[in-house]
């Protein structure tokens, strides 16, 4: 059984593009999660998802940062215009129902900015 | 609002040696709590939980029970290997969906 699958493992930006970041929950789990860890830090949740619709995104940015999971395909965080202060590692997590613990983690995008 | 402390890092103890990694909390209501483990470049990996006060869980031979007493849940081990230098995160889940994280400590564990 496949895990959470995150690609690409490493991004590299120049300042100003954009960043998109791929997450395949565990096969059956709809419900996603994306965390952020900053260097030295912990993680911090940004946004958590549920098919074709966003249940919290209390944690997220209120600009340039968007989160989809639609009803095929991968769940997709994007970072436009993207800064040095983006640099980071987004992770990804899925469960199986609402609020369903303990979480899967994928193994992370690590997201450098030139 | 909900949070989690861990101690500090880095942690550095020499194999077979005792290990307690300090983490309390703060939340309304009865949160889970969790310990993660990373190793690097890796993503996070559940190490063990506990749901309600008083459980310990336990996996690998790490151990943690849950203290609402004290609203902790420290992580020990009672030999450790070079194999667990890591990072450790304590988290607690209590509603909503997401977890609340510690700021991680890491673990070097020298032969």
């Amino acid at each position: 059984n496949a895990g959470v699958m995150q690609n690409p493992r490493h991004l590299v930006r120049r300042r100003g593009q954009e960043a998109r970041l791929r997450c395949s929950p565990v096969k059956g789990h709809s419900h996603v999660y994306w965390y952020r860890q900053l260097p030295e830090e912990g993680l911090k949740f940004m946004v958590y998802l549920q098919k074709e619709n966003i249940i919290d995104e209390s944690g997220m940015p209120k600009e340039r940062f968007s989160a989809e999971f639609p009803k095929e395909g991968p769940s997709i965080l994007r970072i436009q215009q993207v800064v040095r202060g983006d640099s980071a590692a987004y992770f990804c997590a899925s469960s199986p129902e609402r609020g369903g613990q303990p979480q899967h983690f994928g193994d992370g995008t690590r997201l450098s900015i030139l | 609002g909900d949070s989690v402390t861990q101690m500090e890092g880095p942690v550095t103890l020499s194999e077979e040696a005792f290990l307690t990694i300090n983490c309390t909390y703060t939340a309304t209501g009865y949160p889970s709590l969790f310990w993660y483990v990373q190793y690097p470049g890796e993503g996070l990996q559940l190490l063990l939980k506990a749901t309600k006060a008083d459980d310990k869980g336990s996996n690998k031979g790490f151990e943690a029970t849950y203290r609402k007493e004290t609203t902790s849940f420290h992580l020990e081990k009672g030999s450790v290997q070079v194999s667990d230098s890591a990072v450790y995160f304590c988290a607690l889940y209590n509603q909503g969906g997401k977890l609340i994280f510690g700021q991680g400590t890491e673990l070097s564990v020298k032969p």
